[in-house]
């Protein structure tokens, strides 16, 4: 069974970081692309970020290039995001999300059930 | 990087058909056939229901179908069910390792 369990979020100021973990399990974690897509508290869902099989190729939203970074250990079978400089418009629930390919192209097929990182002084 | 252009809410009685479109642009849904269709209930995690512009997930009711014309994908749900009231999303490969959203649709079951 496929599991994405997302862990790192919580409270921080305007301006810190903060690093969010994704443990993946029950498939072969280096043949997929992952990505991280977010949720503002009653909004839609935006996606923040994906990485190729290989770290080879990465995406970044608009909103967020240059203050977030994705990575990922495939002998760790984990995805990570750290954010910087973090605003209060960053406040959302944050999903991992697993691609059907390597590549990265879309679609999401396993969903994980998110973590919240709200953004408040 | 604009997110893709989805009517705020539709709405149907149970056994009706509705459409929800998703209006992009020609570098995003009109150059990829990898739109996709998630549904989404009150705190719970989006599910994929349509990927390829028209293809289902296996357990995925046949109910749901896809279809795609230039910039525009849509998601047509027939035999409404009560259980079809949720937030739906259209996504589309958007190129250079990017992705992108629609803003999302509410559907109400009347």
């Amino acid at each position: 069974e496929v599991q994405l369990v997302e862990s790192g979020g919580g409270l921080v100021q305007p301006g810190r970081s903060l690093r969010l973990s994704c443990a993946a399990s029950g498939f072969t974690f280096d043949d997929y692309a992952m990505h991280w897509v977010r949720q503002a508290p009653g909004k839609g869902l935006e996606w923040v970020s994906s990485i190729n099989w290989n770290s080879g190729n990465i995406g970044y939203a608009d909103s967020v290039k240059g203050r977030f970074t994705i990575s990922r250990d495939n002998a760790k079978n984990s995805l990570y995001l750290q954010m910087n400089s973090l605003r209060a418009e960053d406040m959302a629930l944050y999903y991992c999300a697993k691609d059907s390919t390597s590549s990265g192209v879309s679609p999401f097929d396993y969903w994980g059930q998110g973590t919240l990182v709200t953004v408040s002084s | 990087q604009s997110a893709l252009t989805q009517p705020a809410s539709v709405s149907g009685s149970p056994g009706q058909s509705i459409t929800i479109s998703c209006t992009g642009t020609s570098s995003d849904v009109g150059s990829y056939d990898l739109v996709s269709w998630y549904q989404q209930h009150p705190g719970k995690a989006p599910k994929l229901i349509i990927y390829g512009g028209r293809k289902r997930p296996s357990g995925v009711s046949n109910r749901f179908s896809g279809s795609k014309s230039g910039n525009t994908a849509s998601l047509t749900i027939s035999g409404l069910q009560a259980e079809d009231e949720a937030d739906y999303y259209c996504c589309s490969y958007a190129g250079d390792s990017r992705v992108v959203f629609g803003g999302g649709t509410k559907l109400t079951v009347l």
